[in-house]
């Protein structure tokens, strides 16, 4: 199957800086990617829709100005969490789409705020 | 409206076992039904997948049953092993521009 890496997969930050996370696609070109945060023992919740060359898609609820995507090219989008905070503390996890809808999940970023 | 629920919410296998989770979908839109295997601390791994056109498919031990008429779609794990204890989401999807998931399956095969 196709590889999506994401970086980095764990990091710990203090309250009020930013995080950024990558996630590219290895192996295939990717024009959609989606971003989902996971809760303990719960089931993805999808943040936003990323398109190369276009700007995201965000889920009502999700703050686009606290969550700030970049799709700068078909095989990397980035995710910044502006500002963070405890409650932002969470699993986030990036997928990519291929050209016949099959979708693979990047690894994870642990993100904990202190 | 959930567009897909999933039973059960826990499942408790002995090893050798066959394990069957169970999906149902609102959207007769949709066209491609994947399934998702997630390893604590680890991102989901697409693990096998359907489209409508074909009732059954099967990969190794596992296999996916399709039941258009009825809008559900359940995966099979024969010879259940304790490796693959882990939490599985099933999927619905049309266009690929939106995936619906379901609220998962914790796993436990007991050896």
């Amino acid at each position: 199957g196709a590889v999506v890496s994401q970086h980095p997969s764990r990091v710990i930050c203090k309250s009020g800086t930013s995080v950024k996370i990558e996630c590219r696609s290895l192996d295939f070109q990717a024009t959609t990617m989606f971003w989902y945060r996971q809760f303990p023992k719960q089931s993805l919740m999808l943040m936003a829709t990323s398109n190369e060359g276009s700007k995201a898609t965000y889920e009502q609820g999700v703050e686009k100005d606290k969550f700030l995507i970049n799709h700068a090219s078909l095989t990397l989008s980035t995710l910044t969490v502006t500002s963070a905070h405890p409650e932002d503390s969470s699993f986030y996890i990036c997928s990519a789409i291929t050209g016949i809808h099959e979708q693979y999940f990047g690894p994870g970023t642990r993100l904990t705020v202190t | 409206q959930q567009q897909v629920k999933q039973s059960p919410q826990s499942l408790i296998v002995q090893k050798g076992g066959i394990s069957i989770i169970n999906c149902a979908y609102e959207n007769t839109a949709f066209d491609y039904f994947p399934w998702y295997q997630q390893f604590p601390g680890k991102g989901p791994a697409l693990l096998i997948a359907i489209r409508p056109d074909v009732s059954e498919k099967k990969e190794g031990r596992f296999t996916i049953s399709f039941n258009k008429s009825a809008k559900q779609f359940s995966l099979h794990i024969m010879d259940s092993q304790p490796g693959d204890s882990a939490t599985y989401f099933c999927a619905s999807t049309n266009t690929g521009n939106q995936f619906y998931f379901g609220t998962g399956t914790s796993l436990t095969v007991i050896p």
